[in-house]
């Protein structure tokens, strides 16, 4: 069953702003994922962070994952419009046996 | 090193026809998997492998079929095409073990059942 939902679903925003995406999740997790899809390509992986973990950085990304509310956070900074994209949280749970359970997408159109 | 590579990219069956997505990686990954993605519904697991010789079903396995006789191989097979598998098929894989690398996908490929 999908176990991610990302909100909001949409996001419209001009280049240089900030994006925030989130992501609630309903089962123990092991760690959680964010990946990225362009337009008629696969997804590609962009940040995972682990159950023991707060926050994550990489690059203009960063996560954060608050076990006890459920729930995680995308942000991008300093948008491009090389972002835009659909952005996809997945969460590997507890005795999942490395299966992932994607959310259905937040779409992101950077305006240039 | 090609990552994942899937075959064909698109493909337009007839009801009741069969047909097998192709899917190899190169990189020893031992875990594989096939997703469908349909506009509003992400993405669903079909079948997954932890390895050469083991299959497990997913969240939505009716009429699709998989073996894995490699490392290398994870194919899927539609038995008998139907209109409801009209969807973009991608399939993943990855190390087994916990690290941060996440799944690698191939570029899917685009079915229509007519």
């Amino acid at each position: 069953s999908q176990q991610g939902e990302e909100d909001p679903q949409a996001l419209s925003i001009q280049e240089g702003e900030n994006a925030t995406m989130n992501c609630s999740y309903k089962t123990s997790i092991n760690n959680l994922q964010w990946y990225r899809q362009n337009s008629g390509r696969g997804l590609v992986h962009l940040i995972l962070i682990r159950s023991n973990e707060r926050e994550k950085h990489s690059g203009r990304l960063r996560v954060t994952l608050d076990t006890s509310k459920k729930s995680s956070s995308l942000l991008i900074t300093a948008s491009r419009a090389a972002d835009t994209a659909s952005y996809f949280c997945a969460t590997d749970a507890e005795g999942g046996n490395n299966r992932l359970a994607f959310g259905k997408g937040n779409q992101v159109v950077v305006i240039p | 090193n090609a990552g994942v590579t899937q075959t064909p990219k698109f493909q337009v069956l007839k009801t009741g026809q069969s047909m097998t997505l192709q899917c190899a990686q190169d990189m020893n990954h031992e875990y594989m998997s096939w997703y469908r993605q349909d506009p509003g519904m992400g993405l669903r697991l079909i079948h997954y492998s932890v390895g050469a010789g083991i299959t497990d079903q997913g969240e939505v396995p009716n009429g699709y079929n998989v073996s894995r006789s490699t490392t290398e191989d994870f194919p899927l097979r539609l038995l008998s095409a139907a209109p409801s598998q009209t969807s973009v098929y991608f399939c993943a894989s990855s190390y087994l073990a916990d690290t941060n690398y996440g799944y690698t996908f191939g570029s899917g490929t685009r079915l229509t059942v007519v």
